[in-house]
């Protein structure tokens, strides 16, 4: 059975600091992962996705790569700022269709 | 370009009764799933639809139904609601079945049971 480990699980930093969020997931055999962004109580924004021949992706001031063969993916925030603020969810693709499997997440707060 | 639309946004039910919610997919997307968040936790997957058919289904009882219609909308159904069913409901579209393409989700419904 697929599952995905986020660490830290909470986290808490000032203005301006580089983040790093962790997921692995027990089956490595992963196609695709996607990070999403999930505001207080609002659904899920989709902020980079890493297909299965790919290792990592960028967009702005985020990175996410993906190691297959250990079945981790790394977040990478840099020069973080209090919009930030938010819980991110990694979740991967699992057998023949779109079935996501998902994280507890981690709760960032980015502090002035 | 709209993208996944969810409603109602909130909704509170007795327990015992019977709840509908609704997604519309993002423009071009035929492929719907449902999850349930509980507070606190990651979204879990309750079933997917495409050409009209459930194709996949996590570990849900039969009070979990769903339907989808030829414009690709989507119904979440649940009977005889628990309080434990109290959760934020999510919608996804995607691209096909099978096609491991990027998951857009909507605001999600929050759903209340007393």
């Amino acid at each position: 059975k697929q599952e995905v480990t986020q660490i830290p699980a909470a986290l808490s930093v000032p203005e301006g600091e580089n983040l790093v969020l962790n997921c692995s997931f027990t089956d490595s055999a992963i196609y695709n992962l996607q990070w999403f962004r999930q505001d207080p109580g609002k659904g899920l924004t989709s902020l980079l996705l890493i297909q299965s021949s790919q290792r990592e992706q960028t967009s702005g001031r985020l990175n996410a790569s993906l190691d297959k063969s250990s079945g981790r993916s790394t977040l990478y925030i840099a020069a973080s700022q209090p919009g930030d603020s938010a819980t991110y969810l990694c979740a991967g693709f699992s057998g023949g269709y779109n079935k996501l499997i998902f994280g507890a997440g981690t709760r960032l707060a980015v502090h002035p | 370009d709209a993208g996944v639309t969810q409603s109602p946004t909130h909704l509170i039910k007795t327990r015992g009764q019977q709840v509908t919610l609704r997604c519309s997919p993002k423009s071009g997307h035929d492929t719907v799933s449902w999850y349930q968040q509980a507070l606190g936790q990651g979204p879990q997957f309750i079933f997917q639809y495409y050409e009209e058919e459930e194709r996949q289904r996590g570990n849900f009882p039969d009070r979990f139904s769903g339907h989808q219609f030829p414009n690709y909308s989507s119904e979440l159904n649940v009977n005889a609601l628990l309080l434990g069913d109290s959760a934020l409901y999510l919608c996804a579209s995607s691209l096909g079945p099978g096609r491991h393409t990027e998951a857009f989700f909507g605001q999600g419904t929050r759903l209340t049971v007393v």
